[in-house]
């Protein structure tokens, strides 16, 4: 089955600086990559996705790139503010599948230092 | 409804008891998770329930942990005599087209056993 791999569990970047959050996959018949952020308390929100016919997405500050060759996709925020600061999760999926599981990444802690 | 809705928001039981959690998915939806989300921890995936197929029951921690889906509606997670380590977050999420769109959660259940 599917294996969703994150990287790194916890960052802190300066306001203002970019952060990166690296995902791979092992299976390659996932095509459809989320991206959810969740903030202290709240449910997980989905912030961004990006689907396999492309290689990069982008909204606003926030852009996902994926390698399929290499198997791992990535969520880049640029120019962070403080509001960024939450847990983001990565996730993969066969979408229409009937088969398909959605599998998500263990999390990586964002925090923003003023 | 606009969402995907959970209740109870709050529920506190006593060890030993059984407690039923709700979900009630957004309207269309064929795909249903539920999750288990300690503190400060990941999504760790229960069950996967996805139009009228069996159920992918593959997550569930222990046979005192069960859930049903009615059709394409409501969906409960039933918890029978319940441990202290059950405490946590229950997060359900449901999506279209076996993913095709993303998945939306809920806000959860806040499950202690004292």
């Amino acid at each position: 089955g599917e294996n969703v791999e994150q990287h790194p569990s916890t960052l802190s970047v300066q306001e203002g600086d970019s952060a990166v959050i690296k995902c791979t996959y092992s299976d390659s018949a996932s095509n459809y990559f989320p991206w959810y952020k969740q903030e202290l308390g709240k449910r997980p929100q989905l912030i961004i996705d990006i689907r396999s016919n492309v290689g990069e997405k982008k909204d606003q500050r926030i852009a996902v790139t994926l390698n399929k060759t290499a198997k791992h996709f990535s969520l880049h925020i640029t120019e962070t503010q403080p509001e960024d600061s939450a847990v983001y999760f990565c996730a993969a999926s066969a979408a229409g599948s009937s088969a398909s599981k959605i599998i998500f990444g263990s999390g990586t802690r964002l925090s923003i230092r003023p | 409804g606009a969402g995907v809705s959970q209740s109870p928001s709050n529920k506190v039981t006593e060890k030993g008891k059984d407690v039923e959690l709700r979900c009630d998915p957004i309207s269309g939806h064929t795909a249903l998770y539920w999750y288990r989300q300690r503190l400060g921890q990941g999504l760790e995936f229960l069950i996967y329930f996805q139009g009228n197929s069996a159920p992918d029951k593959s997550g569930l921690p222990s046979d005192r942990f069960s859930a049903e889906r009615t059709g394409e509606s409501v969906s409960t997670l039933t918890i029978q005599r319940t441990q202290q380590e059950d405490s946590a977050v229950y997060l359900c999420a449901s999506g279209n087209r076996q993913g095709s769109y993303g998945y939306t959660f809920g806000s959860g259940t806040r499950l202690t056993v004292v």
